[in-house]
Order: structure tokens, then C-alpha cells, then sequence
């Protein structure tokens, strides 16, 4: 079983959507969360770190729940750039960071 | 400023040869990670560097692979006798601290086929 463990998707909503994607983690050591987006064929890029009491940038809210070991990430009112690959990352107090697969999103016009 | 840079960006191997590839970190930072990203997966761990320090090996798969960054700024990953197996995008991360919750920048990667 991976550590870090992801719905692949892929998600397909239309543009304005909600949509939420959830990740757990199975090594309660774990530390610090993270989503990473990963447009097609480019590098991962920080979205946003993710706090023990949540944490909301614009369109984008992230939630932990230590308790039951998942990480969640809602995207209100989709937009078409939006379309990328979302990588839950873990990392266990050491220095690797732990990745999920990714779930992958399309927003639709 | 400039961010991570990695080179080659596309690499071609026959199955035995020695590929080499580089990474050049945003200057200044102290960390510096490599990672393979096989296709639809997601970024797996192989090293960490501190300064020029290989504090972390762990992830690397084979004693095949051998990491250096003998100044502290750039990096080489090398494969030795490459096999189709180690086909993968070659992720470079660097970061300015060294702890485990700040960001790690990324750079564009080396994809590697192995023929």
C-alpha cells in the first residue's frame, strides 16, 4: 500500500464547478501537507501548504484531519486553467516529501 | 530570477550506456533533491543534498545511481548501465531552508528513454 494515496480521476466538471479531491496518508508520523499542481508535461508547483485548521486562498480551501489521515482540497467556481494534475504531498518529519499519484482535473467549457 | 534549471531536458540511451544529468539549483539554496516521476505516477524521492552534503540516499533505487554536488550548487544524477526500467522523468527541487515544511521549487526535468 502507498503512503500517500490519491483518486486518480481523471475529474471532469464544467467550468464554475465545485469540485473536492481527498488524500490519505497512512504514516501518522507525518508532519507537514501540501498540494502541488503539475500541469501536463511540466514541473510540480506549490499551490498551497496545508494547516491543521485549514487554510482558504481565493478559490481554493484545504483541509487536514489528523484523526482519520486525509487531506482535502475544494476548488470553488472552476475555471478552465484550472486543468492540471494535483499532487497531495506528505512529509514525515524527515527530508523526502512523500507524493500522491495525482488526481487529475479537466474543467469543461 | 532565475529558477531551477536541468539539463539535457530529453535524453535518448541505448540500455547499457552512462547517462549523466544536471541540475542548476537557484543560487543560494541550500537543499537540493532529486526525484523520479515514472509516467501517471507521481514524484518519487531518490536524494537530498545539504550544501554539498548527501545527507539522504535512501530513494535511490540501484547502486546504479550515484548522485554528486561537489561545490554545493549544482548537481549531477548519474545512471550507470541504464536500463529501459530507469525510462522516467528526472525531477531537480532546491529550496533556501532546510526544513521539511517549506516549499521546494522544481525544475522542468529530464526525461530519460531507455531503448
Amino acid at each position: 500500500r502507498k503512503e500517500v494515496e490519491q483518486d486518480p480521476g481523471p475529474f471532469n466538471v464544467p467550468e464554475g464547478a465545485t469540485v473536492a479531491f481527498n488524500c490519505t496518508y497512512s504514516n501518522s508520523a507525518s508532519q507537514s501537507f501540501f498540494w502541488y499542481r503539475q500541469d501536463c508535461r511540466k514541473e510540480p508547483k506549490l499551490l498551497m501548504s496545508v494547516y491543521s485548521s485549514g487554510n482558504e486562498d481565493g478559490r481554493f480551501t484545504a483541509q487536514l484531519n489528523r484523526a482519520s489521515q486525509y487531506i482535502s482540497l475544494l476548488i470553488r467556481d472552476s475555471k478552465l486553467s484550472d486543468s492540471a494534475t494535483y499532487l497531495c504531498v506528505v512529509n514525515r518529519g524527515t527530508l523526502d516529501m512523500r507524493f500522491g499519484a495525482g488526481t487529475r482535473l479537466t474543467v469543461k467549457p | 530570477g532565475a529558477g531551477v534549471s536541468q539539463s539535457p531536458r530529453y535524453k535518448v540511451a541505448k540500455r547499457g550506456q552512462d547517462v549523466a544529468l544536471r541540475c542548476d539549483p537557484i543560487s543560494g539554496h541550500v537543499s537540493l533533491f532529486w526525484y523520479q516521476q515514472a509516467l501517471g505516477q507521481g514524484p518519487e524521492f531518490l536524494t537530498y543534498f545539504q550544501n554539498e552534503a548527501q545527507l539522504d540516499k535512501s530513494g535511490l533505487p540501484s547502486d546504479r545511481f550515484f548522485a554528486e554536488r561537489p561545490e554545493g550548487s549544482v548537481s549531477t544524477l548519474k545512471i550507470q548501465r541504464t536500463q529501459q526500467e530507469d525510462s522516467a522523468v528526472y525531477l531537480c527541487a532546491s529550496s533556501p531552508r532546510t526544513d521539511y515544511s517549506y516549499e521546494q521549487y522544481f525544475g522542468p526535468g529530464t526525461r530519460l528513454t531507455v531503448t
